[in-house]
């Protein structure tokens, strides 16, 4: 079975510090790998996803991850945080082809202080 | 285009009562899902369809059901309330797979359901 490990459950950063949230999964087979935000008070949205090809993917409001399989990690970055990034992130994993649900880590809170 | 609404937004019940989070869209989306938020522990699956008439169990089904007649609604049902059931309830769907869009790999979220059990 798939899982997937954030070990950071909460983290607090000022303005303009870089940030990087990990993110690790367990599957030995091929897999697609996603990064969600939820805002607060609002839905989860796609931040980025990789299905294949290069390993660094980039997505919205300036954030990406690299995928390293070595590693079975798929860690997310940023280099400078703004006000507005807080927000609970989760990493999710979906192996294979896409047949099956996604898996989800169990989030990491964002808190970014002016 | 209103995406994925969910209603109600807030309940709180009893325990022993039922009711029913109502999850609809109107994107024609043959994949639907119905996931819950428990603090330190993510979004866990707890049924889905891949396609009205075709519902399957997710990781944790135990104390609900759901139905789905048309495309469009994916209904998940409480039939005996319990507090362990207090969680925040999302549905989504998506068009071509149950992990989002094969090509763009987008899912697409309610705003969530919160739901208290006393």
């Amino acid at each position: 079975a798939q899982s997937v490990s954030q070990h950071n459950h909460h983290v607090i950063l000022s303005e303009a510090a870089s940030l990087e949230l990990g993110c690790n999964y367990s599957y030995g087979g091929t897999v697609n790998l996603f990064w969600y935000v939820q805002y607060p008070g609002q839905h989860l949205q796609l931040l980025l996803k990789y299905f294949s090809g290069d390993p660094l993917v980039k997505g919205i409001k300036g954030f990406e991850a690299e995928f390293i399989k070595s590693k079975f990690s798929f860690n997310l970055r940023k280099p400078s945080v703004q006000w507005s990034d807080t927000a609970e992130y989760f990493c999710a994993v979906n192996a294979g082809t896409g047949r099956r649900a996604l898996t989800f880590g169990s989030g990491t809170r964002l808190q970014v202080q002016p | 285009n209103a995406g994925v609404t969910q209603t109600p937004k807030f309940q709180v019940l009893k325990t022993g009562q039922s009711m029913t989070l109502q999850c609809a869209q109107d994107m024609n989306h043959e994949y639907m899902s119905w996931y819950r938020q428990d603090p330190g522990m993510g979004l866990r699956l707890i049924h889905y369809s891949v396609g009205a008439g075709i519902t399957d169990q997710g990781e944790v089904p135990n104390g609900y059901n759901v139905s789905r007649s048309t495309t469009e609604d994916f209904p998940l049902r409480l039939l005996s309330a319990a507090p362990s059931q207090t969680s925040v309830y999302f549905c989504a769907s998506s068009y071509s797979g149950l992990a989002g869009d094969l090509n763009t790999g987008e899912l697409f979220f309610g705003e969530g359901s919160r739901l208290t059990v006393l």
